[in-house]
């Protein structure tokens, strides 16, 4: 059974630096295709994709916020670890990781936590 | 990047009526290599995550009720469900997954 669960501060202050834990269960990143994406919803608004690592520790990243962000795994505690630099009060969401995997070419996102919000606020 | 697009934004349905949404990409998303269209479909509740619903822009996602169905291919996509109940009022994305960074619809808000 794949499960996965985002943990981090609910509330953080404007320039502070975000740090969001996945910890999941069911799968190892260690595995061949395997891939954790995070995502993040303003309240209201839509779903926009953050970042990505896959098996290998190849990173991908949104390009508009590639500068402040960064991704990455520990394998043996099954975690994967979003920062987000220089956060700003539009940077409130609710923050999801959600697994992906890479065969002949990308899938889909088959499993997903149940968010963390966060708040930006002085 | 591939922009993502539904209409309409939402749809107020009576409930056994059929609701129907589109989705629109601005590139292509069937890969030729193995001839699927990198297309998904998710439902949001209110409080909820995302459910994967459609992907491979027709096949339904285990667990999901055969009134869910896809259709589609290349840039245009829909997603139908052909007898809507009280439990399908939720918010409707689709989302690329051809190439990164992946992206989503804008949402459609399906009511009763």
């Amino acid at each position: 059974q794949v499960t996965l669960r985002e943990s981090g501060p609910a509330l953080v202050k404007p320039t502070q630096t975000l740090t969001l834990t996945c910890t999941f269960s069911g799968f190892s990143l260690s595995t061949n295709g395997m891939c954790v994406s995070w995502i993040r919803q303003p309240p209201g608004k839509a779903l926009e994709w953050l970042a990505l690592i896959d098996w290998d520790a190849d990173k991908y990243y949104s390009a508009s916020l590639k500068t402040r962000l960064t991704i990455s795994k520990d394998t043996s505690k099954n975690q994967v670890v979003l920062t987000l630099t220089n956060m700003d009060p539009v940077d409130t969401a609710t923050y999801y990781c959600a697994r992906t995997t890479y065969g002949d070419h990308w899938y889909h996102f088959d499993y997903w936590g149940q968010g963390a919000l966060v708040t930006v606020s002085s | 990047d591939i922009v993502m697009t539904q209409s309409p934004d939402s749809l107020a349905v009576s409930l056994g009526e059929r609701a129907t949404i589109n989705c629109k990409s601005s590139q292509s998303v069937l890969y030729s290599s193995n001839n699927k269209n990198h297309l998904a479909w998710y439902q949001q509740k209110p409080g909820q995550p995302p459910k994967l619903l459609i992907y491979w822009a027709s096949t339904r996602a285990s667990g999901v009720p055969a009134r869910f169905s896809g259709s589609g291919s290349g840039t245009d996509f829909t997603l139908t469900i052909s007898s809507l109940l009280a439990e399908d009022v939720a918010v409707y994305y689709c989302q690329q997954y051809y190439s990164t960074p992946f992206t989503f619809g804008p949402g459609t808000k399906v009511d009763i």
